[in-house]
C-alpha cells in the first residue's frame, strides 16, 4: 500500500549545525506536503508546507525540498538551536480533493549543547 | 494551539467502559479530524468530519464513532474500550479556503488514554 516513511529515525547533532530530515513518499499521486513539529506531551505543529508543483520552498530557518522523481521530501533546519529537538513528522496528502494527510513514522532530533 | 483544545487531558479507564474524548476549537474551522498515535507508529487517521452533516472513517475506525455536535465540537467515543486502544489521541482542525485548497490542520494537546 502507499505509505510515507522517514530514512532515519533518530538524528543528533551540534548546536550551530544544519540539519537534514529526510521522508520517502511512495504515493506518486500526492500534491500535497507537510512536514509537522512534535514537542514532548505536545500536538503537532505546522512549520512549512510544499505543493507537488513547486521544488523548494523556504521558511525562517527551514527549507523544504521536494524530488518528485525520487519520490523524496527533506526538511532542513539552518543554525540548529536547543529548541528545534524534537519529533519531526512529514505528511503527505493522499486524498485528492478530499485532502487527507498520511504521516510518516517520524524522526527523532536531539540537538547537543 | 490553545484555539484546539481536548478533554480530558488524561483518562484511565477499564476494559468494556464507554469512553467520550471531547474536542472543541475556537478557529471557525469547517474541517476536524481524530487521529490517534503510537509509539513507531506515528498518527493514523479514525475519523473526519468535513461539516456538521458530514462524517468520514479513516483508516482506523474500528471500535470508534464520532459526533460532530456543532461545527466547533467533535467527539469521539469508544464504546467499549479495549486495551489495544491505550494511545494518544489528536483532534485537529483545518479551513477550506477558496483559492486554495489545502490547508495545514492545527493540533490541539492531544489526550493520553489508558485502557486496563
Amino acid at each position: 500500500g502507499e505509505s510515507v516513511g522517514l530514512h532515519l529515525p533518530t538524528l543528533s547533532v551540534q548546536e550551530g549545525d544544519n540539519s537534514i530530515i529526510n521522508c520517502a513518499y511512495s504515493n506518486s499521486a500526492s500534491d500535497y506536503f507537510i512536514w509537522y513539529k512534535q514537542e514532548s506531551g505536545k500536538g503537532p505543529q505546522f512549520i512549512i508546507d510544499i505543493r507537488s508543483n513547486m521544488d523548494k520552498r523556504q521558511g525562517q530557518r527551514v527549507t523544504v525540498l521536494l524530488n518528485k522523481t525520487v519520490k523524496h521530501l527533506s526538511l532542513q533546519i539552518a543554525a540548529t538551536q536547543p529548541g528545534d529537538s524534537a519529533v519531526y513528522f512529514c505528511a503527505e496528502n493522499s486524498g485528492g480533493s478530499n485532502y487527507k494527510l498520511t504521516f510518516g513514522k517520524g524522526t527523532l532530533l536531539t540537538v547537543n549543547p | 494551539d490553545a484555539d484546539v483544545t481536548q478533554t480530558p487531558r488524561n483518562r484511565i479507564t477499564k476494559t468494556g467502559k464507554r469512553i467520550m474524548l471531547e474536542c472543541s476549537q475556537t478557529k471557525g474551522h469547517d474541517r476536524m479530524y481524530w487521529y490517534r498515535q503510537d509509539p513507531g507508529l506515528g498518527l493514523r487517521l479514525i475519523y473526519y468530519s468535513f461539516d456538521v452533516k458530514d462524517i468520514n472513517k479513516g483508516e482506523i475506525s474500528d471500535g470508534y464513532s464520532v459526533s460532530r455536535q456543532a461545527q466547533a465540537k467533535f467527539s469521539l467515543s469508544l464504546e467499549s474500550a479495549i486495551p489495544n486502544q491505550t494511545a494518544l489521541y489528536f483532534c485537529a482542525t483545518s479551513d477550506q479556503d477558496g483559492l486554495r485548497s489545502y490547508n495545514e490542520q492545527f493540533f490541539g494537546p492531544g489526550t493520553r488514554l489508558t485502557v486496563l
